[in-house]
């Protein structure tokens, strides 16, 4: 079966703080893997989003990785700011244009100034 | 400006009357999602439809019903079968053209039945 499994569901730190978040998906063979943000109460935005053959995507403070050989991708946020709170949620896509998202339960995040 | 559109943001409705939601996307996209969403539980996928007029359940199909008539337009009707119709349910879309088949989401919409 496949499963994406995010660890730990939830995280604080202290604001300017660099972190990672972590997913892992027991299917190595995916098609593409993106991660969300969501605040509460509102829908997912997209962040980045990493095809197979990728190793990492940038977009600001922000940096995902790929490993399919372990079934891991990280996000990494850089000097972390209490506006980077919420929930990040990891999905995998393994069937390109006619796959479905398979998503992690997500890591809620807490930034403290 | 282009988007997913969902309506209302939030809904309440009496145990045993069926609901519909509304989603609506300017994105020109062909697929089109629905998902619910439970504290602690994730998205699951309820509904899909890769192209107009076709549609196929997904993991919790039971209770719902959705229609695809237009290219734009992907309604999800919450019927009295749906045994805990309470949750926020997303709607997403995305092109079946482009490599990445990047998914984007609605603002959701939050259901209480009671």
């Amino acid at each position: 079966k496949q499963e994406v499994t995010q660890i730990p569901a939830a995280l604080s730190v202290p604001e300017g703080e660099n972190l990672v978040l972590n997913c892992s998906f027991t299917d190595s063979a995916i098609y593409n893997l993106q991660w969300f943000r969501q605040d509460p109460g509102k829908g997912l935005t997209s962040l980045l989003l990493i095809q197979s053959s990728q190793r990492e995507q940038t977009s600001g403070r922000l940096n995902a990785s790929l490993d399919k050989s372990s079934g891991r991708s990280t996000l990494y946020i850089a000097a972390s700011q209490p506006g980077d709170s919420a929930t990040y949620l990891c999905a995998v896509n393994y069937g390109g244009s006619q796959g479905n998202l398979i998503f992690g339960k997500g890591t809620k995040l807490s930034v403290k100034p | 400006d282009g988007g997913i559109t969902q309506s209302p943001k939030y809904l309440f409705r009496k145990e045993g009357q069926n609901v519909t939601l509304s989603c609506e996307q300017n994105l020109n996209h062909d697929a089109m999602y629905w998902y619910r969403q439970d504290p602690g539980q994730g998205l699951r996928l309820i509904y899909y439809s890769q192209i107009v007029n076709d549609f196929q359940k997904g993991d919790i199909a039971e209770g719902y019903s959705v229609s695809r008539e237009k290219k734009e337009s992907f309604p999800l009707t919450v019927t009295s079968a749906q045994k805990n119709p309470t949750a926020f349910y997303l709607c997403a879309s995305r092109s079946r053209d482009s490599v990445s088949y990047e998914q984007y989401f609605g603002p959701g919409t939050r259901l209480t039945v009671t």
